[in-house]
């Protein structure tokens, strides 16, 4: 089983639509949790990260479920913009700052 | 501000052949990192640095990889000799001591092995 595994992709959706990605990790000691986006052929950026009590900026909903080992990330009314993949990353407990990035979820917002 | 800045940002070898790759992180981050990513997953990380001391490299392929931090600052990757398996994008990546999480990739090297 992979440490960090996510939905398999492509999503395929229509403007203004909600969309919602999973990721589910194996290490339950896991401490830290974020959202990266990545468009293509470009590096990696922080989305958000994904605190305990859920957290919202704007559009973007993230939330963790410890108890089942998953993130969540909502998108709410979907823009031809967020057309990118999606990689959920995980800092395995007591590990300074790495993390383990799953294979990512490619969406695709179509008008 | 300037971001993490990498070259080559291509590179083409034969297999057996060595390559370099270099990457200056944002001025003041103390951590730097080095990916790989290969084509349809995500980033690995191969060596993490804190100042010019190695932090992790328990995924570096030791045999034929090599990473650098001589100064605190600038990194150089090294793969010597290079198998058709390395060709990936190569990421660095850097973050503030008190903000491991918060990480800035540059535009990676994509590398090809033929």
């Amino acid at each position: 089983r992979k440490e960090v595994e996510q939905d398999p992709g492509p999503f395929n959706v229509p403007e203004g639509a909600t969309v919602a990605f999973n990721c589910t990790y194996s290490n339950s000691a896991s401490q830290s949790f974020f959202w990266y986006r990545q468009d293509c052929r470009k590096e990696p950026k922080l989305l958000m990260s994904v605190y305990s009590s859920g957290n919202e900026d704007g559009r973007f909903t993230a939330q963790l479920n410890r108890a089942s080992q998953y993130i969540s990330l909502l998108i709410r009314d979907s823009k031809l913009s967020d057309s990118a993949t999606y990689l959920c990353a995980v800092n395995p407990y007591n590990q300074g700052g790495k993390l383990i990035f799953g294979q990512g979820t490619e969406l695709s917002v179509k008008p | 501000e300037a971001g993490v800045a990498q070259s080559p940002r291509y590179k083409i070898i034969e297999k057996r052949q060595s390559v370099a790759f270099w990457c200056n992180p944002i001025s003041g981050h103390a951590t730097l990192y080095w990916y790989q990513q290969i084509l349809g997953q995500g980033p690995k990380l191969l060596i993490q640095f804190q100042n010019n001391g190695v932090v992790d490299d328990s995924q570096l392929p030791k045999d034929r990889f090599s990473a650098e931090r001589l100064k605190g600052v600038d990194s150089t990757l090294k793969i010597q000799p290079a198998k058709l398996e390395d060709s990936a994008v190569y990421l660095c990546a850097s973050s503030l001591d008190d903000r491991p999480y918060e990480q800035y990739f540059g535009p990676g090297t994509r590398l090809t092995v033929t």
